[in-house]
């Protein structure tokens, strides 16, 4: 049965650095989403994208974050200058279309910044 | 706003046993979907169950049922017959059928299965 899958599992970062988080969607699917949550915390959802673009976005999206389809199976997020509260599980999802499909995750990738 | 409340951190019950998990929820919307997803430890989020609001009868899923109260906006887990491998964690979710779909989670319920 197709997966969504995310690399890396874990990622350490320093404070201030750049990290691309990548998922690859299940490949007929056609709706992207990041959702993160902090340890102990629910979670969140980050931002939506379809057609190449962002369709949704979250406050907690703000410039420091960016998304990205590069090639047609890979999507990522973008994390531009880290920060300690960034850390978290980040969880991409997927979805074919149609309102009544729903949502298929990925394992998550855990962030930590120090 | 839309909030999804799990008011049970964590929960305990004894394989074969059954167990319920709560969750309660706030909207203004009329026509949503509710959701349970369950976590296994280092596993990815799969959906366990779902109901459409405007549906009066409660969904099942072989050992999985809920018990939907719209009036009262609660939307509460049943697992019959415990399995260990019921143990993770479990995450009420809504959403509602427009745009992006985004769904909004509870915080959650770790369950744990004792032999």
């Amino acid at each position: 049965e197709p997966e969504v899958t995310q690399t890396p599992s874990h990622q350490v970062t320093q404070m201030g650095q750049e990290v691309i988080l990548r998922c690859v969607p299940i490949s007929n699917h056609l709706y992207f989403y990041w959702y993160r949550q902090i340890l102990g915390q629910k979670v969140e959802f980050l931002v939506s994208f379809y057609n190449n673009e962002i369709s949704e976005k979250s406050e907690i999206f703000d410039d420091q974050f960016s998304v990205e389809r590069p090639d047609g199976s890979n999507f990522t997020l973008k994390i531009r200058s880290t920060k300690l509260e960034d850390s978290a599980m980040y969880f991409c999802a997927s979805k074919r279309g149609g309102s009544y499909n729903e949502q298929f995750f990925g394992p998550g990738t855990r962030l930590t910044v120090l | 706003a839309q909030t999804v409340t799990q008011s049970q951190p964590e929960m305990s019950v004894q394989e074969a046993e059954t167990v319920t998990l709560s969750c309660t929820y706030d909207t203004s919307e009329s026509d949503y979907y509710l959701f349970w997803y369950k976590q296994p430890p280092s596993r990815q989020m799969i959906l366990v169950i779902r109901q459409e609001a405007y549906k009066q009868q409660n969904a099942t899923e072989n050992r999985f049922s809920v018990n939907f109260q719209k009036a009262a906006k609660s939307f509460s887990l049943k697992i019959s017959d415990s399995q260990l491998g019921d143990a993770a964690m479990y995450f009420c979710a809504y959403r509602i059928p427009l745009g992006t779909d985004k769904l909004i989670f509870g915080t959650g319920t770790r369950l744990q299965v004792f032999p």
